[in-house]
């Protein structure tokens, strides 16, 4: 079965840029999408396709994939980005493809 | 714009099976784009997918769950459903409901994600 690798936490000040990483075999060949949920909420689909923002979410998040890493970038961060960020990928390399979610990052706003 | 609503008991017994339905509304189940599929969330852990179903009644499962899963649609309804038996503590979890869609890659592989979820649903199992 296909891993996604997150770091359990990272930690920014206010007005820095946060780069969160999902880590995976050749997952530069997958399309990357990630997920913002605050605590007691759903999740939110912030990047989908590797880098593109569905509407309403700010253009201070980008997103990116190569090799074996892809990278969540939140720039000017600010208290309320404060969440945890999920990556996930569609794993169709078997004969049952299914959706794989990385464990998670915890992103603290110093 | 479209929801989804999870709804279902809060309390299972151990062995017993759980059964959740989602119900969509401000748009059709039956739309040829999408697939509608379940995700859950145990206390303090990650989310873990579930499966799907396409209108038709097309599934995809976890392959780590895929024995006890049954995903279902009514369409005339405009609901989906999911039951999940022989549960242990370990299935205690909150439970959303989510729709999937994507798209093709440059590349010309598929690629999809969940773009529009419920709000959840908490399900214990405890005797």
């Amino acid at each position: 079965s296909y891993v996604l690798t997150q770091p359990p936490s990272v930690s920014v000040a206010p007005g820095k840029t946060a780069r969160i990483t999902c880590g995976g075999n050749n997952i530069g060949s997958k399309s990357v999408h990630w997920y913002q949920q605050k605590p007691g909420q759903a999740p939110v689909l912030v990047i989908y396709y590797d880098s593109d923002r569905p509407s309403g979410i700010p253009e201070r998040f980008s997103g990116s994939n190569s090799g074996n890493t892809a990278t969540l970038t939140i720039s000017r961060v600010e208290a309320g980005d404060e969440a945890d960020y999920y990556c996930q990928v569609w794993d169709s390399s078997s004969d049952h493809p299914y959706v794989v979610f990385g464990g998670g990052t915890k992103l603290t706003v110093l | 714009q479209l929801q989804l609503q999870e709804s279902g008991p809060g309390l299972v017994k151990p062995s017993e099976t759980l059964s959740l339905t989602c119900t969509v509304s401000g748009g059709s189940i039956s739309s040829s784009s999408y697939y509608w599929g379940w995700i859950r969330q145990p206390p303090g852990k990650g989310l873990e997918w579930i499966g799907s179903i396409y209108y038709s009644g097309s599934t995809y499962y976890n392959p780590s769950l895929k024995s006890r899963v049954t995903i279902s649609v009514d369409t005339s309804k405009n609901q989906f459903s999911l039951k999940l038996s022989s549960v242990t503590a370990a299935d205690t979890a909150v439970y959303y409901c989510a729709r999937r869609t994507g798209g093709i890659a440059a590349a010309g592989y598929y690629y999809y994600y969940m773009d529009v979820w419920g709000k959840g649903t908490t399900v214990t199992v405890s005797s």
